[in-house]
């Protein structure tokens, strides 16, 4: 167990519509990090937040946007699905500075019908 | 700009056999270097990492690696193969890029284990 956690753990949609994803990082970790992982593209990522404010941009399409909470929660938000937004949704965290490695969650599998 | 190369997405090995997963960074800077397991339905787990100092790292289910600065490579060793290594690795680089100390995965490899 990481301590990282993310849910939902399967989500099911319709092409057009809106889900939000969310992740709660491990305690103390003030970095969240957002990955799509899919059969053809691999492991993207999306974007990454410090503290609240967004720190780094990654492939990110414009119909997805993300937040930290001041709880340092997490949530990504995926609008106008497309069959190809289907993919494993991963979070993870890290401690501040650099050499830390990043802890994952189990990820959200998103399934757009 | 940093980048991360893993030499060959699929690896089959027979149980028993060395296991070799390779992997070059090219970074402007020291780099700060990973590699990752990833179990089917499961999310990334670090196996080791290399930050300073020495340049054999060993992690987690008996696997090593080592830092060579002069080929820019960080592969990935294991001397014997289980049955239960068959998973998907990462590399990954941490550097300092345009003030900012960014993550790069490679591409994976997905490592088979042959009874």
């Amino acid at each position: 167990d990481s301590g990282v956690t993310q849910t939902p753990k399967h989500l099911i949609t319709a092409t057009g519509q809106r889900v939000t994803l969310r992740c709660s990082p491990r305690s103390g970790d003030l970095s969240v990090y957002w990955y799509q992982q899919s059969l053809d593209q691999g492991l993207q990522f999306l974007i990454q937040y410090y503290n609240g404010e967004e720190r780094a941009k990654g492939n990110i399409l414009e119909r997805f946007s993300a937040q930290q909470f001041p709880d340092l929660h997490s949530e990504l938000n995926l609008s106008s699905l497309e069959l190809g937004d289907s993919a494993l949704y991963f979070c993870a965290s890290s401690v501040v500075g650099t050499g830390n490695e990043q802890y994952f969650g189990p990820g959200t599998r998103l399934t757009v019908t | 700009a940093q980048s991360v190369t893993q030499l060959g997405s699929h690896v089959s090995v027979s149980e028993g056999a060395l296991v070799l997963l390779r992997c070059n960074y090219s970074s402007s800077v020291p780099p700060y270097l990973f590699w990752y397991v990833q179990y089917p339905n499961q999310g990334l787990q670090l196996l080791l990492k290399y930050t300073t100092g020495a340049t054999l790292v060993k992690g987690i289910n008996g696997f090593e690696a080592e830092f060579k600065k002069s080929e820019t490579s960080f592969h990935l060793t294991k001397p014997s193969a289980h049955m239960s290594d068959a998973a998907e690795y990462f590399c990954a680089v941490n550097s300092l890029t345009s003030g900012t100390y960014k993550y790069i995965f490679g591409t994976g490899t997905r490592l088979k284990v042959l009874a």
